[in-house]
């Protein structure tokens, strides 16, 4: 079975561009979530979704949105991009969104911000 | 409220020797414990967790950690390392609730000296 995919894997945007990144779950986990990692620190919670339904926001600006399709696959979304939004953006899937369940992670995707 | 500190940001050793990574948490509430390692330019695997059960908890790979409640701490430890063990690696905490983000302590980065 396919691990949690993503995509793009690494791609660059102006400050003031709008980006969307792309997430696929482990086929039957109904929950994903969306972590921020800067460089040099731990990951960030950013956005959690279960059965298409926001769970969770971490304490990020409206400028991230994110939502659940059908297929349980994500999209995150950051409008009017800043430098510091420049990081390492993982999704991670897990069958429920409670805490005693596993949550595997994607590769990440890897946005600079110029 | 629930935080993670990693007491070491970075934890140089000698091949085949000991090593402990420190991990101290604060919650109101119970709490699952996770380690996850990050090897470079990747996304973040589980390492080992504590859900119940032992306070003792193993990986494949010969990592240990101890869920000490009294100390609220969950240290991970290996008594010989190898090269292929250089990574971050990232202590985390998740609630006991139906949707419960993951709360990661900064990583201490582990370098292998030959």
């Amino acid at each position: 079975d396919a691990g949690v995919t993503q995509s793009p894997t690494h791609l660059i945007k102006t400050r003031g561009q709008h980006v969307t990144l792309r997430c696929s779950p482990i086929s039957g986990h109904k929950s994903v979530s969306w972590y921020q990692q800067v460089l040099g620190q731990g990951p960030q919670f950013i956005f959690q979704y279960y059965e298409k339904e926001e769970r969770g926001r971490g304490n990020f600006p409206d400028r991230f949105s994110a939502r659940q399709f059908p297929n349980y696959s994500s999209e995150l979304n950051v409008n009017a991009l800043l430098l510091g939004d420049s990081a390492l953006y993982l999704c991670a899937s897990s069958f429920a969104g409670s805490g005693n369940t596993e949550a595997f992670f994607g590769q990440g995707t890897r946005l600079t911000v110029v | 409220a629930q935080s993670v500190t990693q007491l070491d940001s970075q934890v140089p050793v000698f091949e085949e020797a000991p090593v402990e990574l420190r991990c101290n948490y604060s919650s109101s509430v119970s709490v699952y414990l996770f380690w996850y390692v990050q090897y470079p330019n990747q996304g973040l695997q589980l390492l080992l967790k504590y859900l119940s059960g032992s306070t003792l908890v193993e990986s494949i790979n010969g990592f240990e950690a101890e869920f000490n409640k009294s100390q609220t701490s969950f240290h991970l430890r290996k008594p010989s390392v190898h090269i292929s063990d250089t990574a971050e690696y990232f202590c985390a905490v998740r609630g006991d609730s139906s949707a419960s983000k993951i709360i990661f302590g900064s990583g201490t980065r582990l370098s292998i000296r030959p």
